[in-house]
């Protein structure tokens, strides 16, 4: 019963390249998210797929883009990473808006 | 503009004693509110959910209150165990989606 998986771990990435960051739920959610978090701040969300087929702009969208594959999965993607985006990021995923979120133990990304 | 405050200090208790956590939040008015709880390099994970009109959630040894006239929701662990240590996260529902809060951590003293 793995719940929400991500991959990578952990990443190191020079200034400019592109990486697409992965996460797959097991439980059957229609909702998915990806957060990221910083020392010191809460999680932000960066998007969101409130059901499969579709994906919605969080708190902090610049540099990223997201695809909802299917129901199961839903990718992240620097496309010209920048030392900004060095974070921990978060996926999650949920029933319902009202229900609670079942995250991943997320991917270090450092960006140099 | 829209705030959410934790408890800025971390929290240090005995072994035993009851650890509260305050949640105060600034233009919001959340239809329920969550308390997840984080350790080191792990994701968050849920614990508890209170809607507004509930005033109090318990779980266990945990409690959870919610006051939307003061907009601050508080977070009791009572007797509390060294396993307790972790730091524990309130979100608020905003428009259909979570906003956490930065957290607090409380270490407990065995």
């Amino acid at each position: 019963n793995a719940g929400v998986t991500q991959t990578p771990k952990f990443q190191v990435l020079k200034t400019g390249q592109s990486m697409t960051l992965q996460c797959a739920q097991d439980m059957n959610h229609n909702s998915m998210y990806w957060y990221r978090q910083d020392p010191g701040m809460g999680l932000r969300l960066i998007y969101y797929s409130a059901s499969e087929g579709t994906t919605d702009k969080g708190e902090v969208p610049n540099g990223y883009n997201v695809s909802r594959l299917n129901k199961r999965e839903f990718s992240l993607r620097l496309e010209s990473a920048a030392p900004s985006q060095t974070s921990v990021y978060f996926c999650a995923s949920s029933s319902g808006r009202d229900q609670p979120q079942h995250f991943g133990d997320g991917t270090r990304l450092s960006i140099l | 503009s829209q705030k959410i405050e934790q408890n800025s200090e971390a929290l240090n208790i005995q072994e035993g004693k009851t650890a509260t956590l305050t949640c105060n939040y600034t233009n919001y008015s959340p239809a329920y509110l969550q308390w997840y709880r984080q350790d080191p390099g792990r994701g968050p994970v849920f614990l508890l959910l209170i809607r507004e009109n509930e005033k109090e959630k318990r779980k266990e040894r945990l409690k959870v209150t919610f006051d939307t006239t003061l907009k601050q929701s508080l977070f009791h662990i009572t007797a509390s165990q060294p396993a307790d240590s972790a730091t524990y996260l309130c979100a608020l529902d905003s428009d259909y989606k979570l906003s956490f809060g930065a957290g607090t951590t409380v270490t407990v003293r065995a």
